[in-house]
């Protein structure tokens, strides 16, 4: 039973073309990512957000935007697709740490079932 | 600064035989390490973590991992492999810090053979 949505589960669109994935969750998170997957490659963090009107850039350089106006809901937008875009993009969600015996808890993240964008 | 490597990117093994998929990691502060696994066309699923209490830790499915700081590994094991665990298994660490970063290795596709 998924508590993370995300749609489309596969988008195929033109060049140029505007399109924006959605990711919903039930979970009342606070934190929640974006990740870009290749085959064969690692995860690559392109977007997270810490809470509502939070938004930062992930480690790997992404042309796409995303916004928090709702703590449940994390949309990903690019402007104007191009191929190079072409991969599957999967969201994830987490709560907040808290801290312990001076260590942070774990950051363990639920992720939902992952938009496949292919762009001509 | 943190890395993950996953020693194969393709694993196949026999139905009933033992499944091990082998992970190594660097970290300059203790670790938390996390074994996720991601079935055809689905997202990632946590099977199981280390966060510095036991280390050999039990996930789902049977699977079990066991930490080695000596050797900076920290191996996922299954002692007899079911078709259904054919899938994209993913290694990852992160600190006991307040930094969330979470690095991923690159995966290993684990192949059952009938």
């Amino acid at each position: 039973e998924a508590d993370i949505y995300q749609t489309p589960r596969y988008l195929v669109i033109g060049t140029g073309k505007k399109i924006t994935l959605e990711c919903s969750q039930t979970m009342g998170h606070d934190k929640m990512y974006w990740y870009q997957q290749d085959p064969g490659m690692e995860l690559h963090l392109i977007h997270y957000s810490y809470g509502v009107n939070s938004t930062e850039k992930g480690d790997l350089s992404s042309e796409s935007t995303v916004s928090r106006i709702r703590t449940e809901h994390f949309p990903l937008t690019l402007e104007s697709a191009r191929p190079s875009h072409t991969s599957q993009y999967l969201c994830a969600s987490s709560e907040s740490r808290t801290i312990l015996m001076g260590y942070w808890g774990a950051n363990v993240l639920t992720f939902g079932a992952g938009s496949r964008l292919t762009v001509l | 600064a943190q890395s993950v490597t996953q020693l194969g990117s393709h694993v196949s093994v026999s139905e009933g035989a033992l499944v091990l998929l082998r992970c190594n990691y660097s970290s300059s502060v203790p670790p938390y390490l996390f074994w996720y696994v991601q079935y055809p066309n689905q997202g990632l699923q946590l099977l199981l973590k280390y966060t510095s209490a036991a280390t050999l830790v039990k996930g789902i499915n049977g699977f079990e991992a066991e930490f080695k700081k000596s050797e900076t590994s920290f191996h996922l094991t299954k002692p007899s492999a079911h078709m259904s665990d054919a899938a994209e298994y993913f290694c990852a660490v992160s600190e006991a810090s307040r930094d969330d970063k979470i690095i991923f290795g690159k995966g290993t596709r684990l192949h059952i053979l009938p």
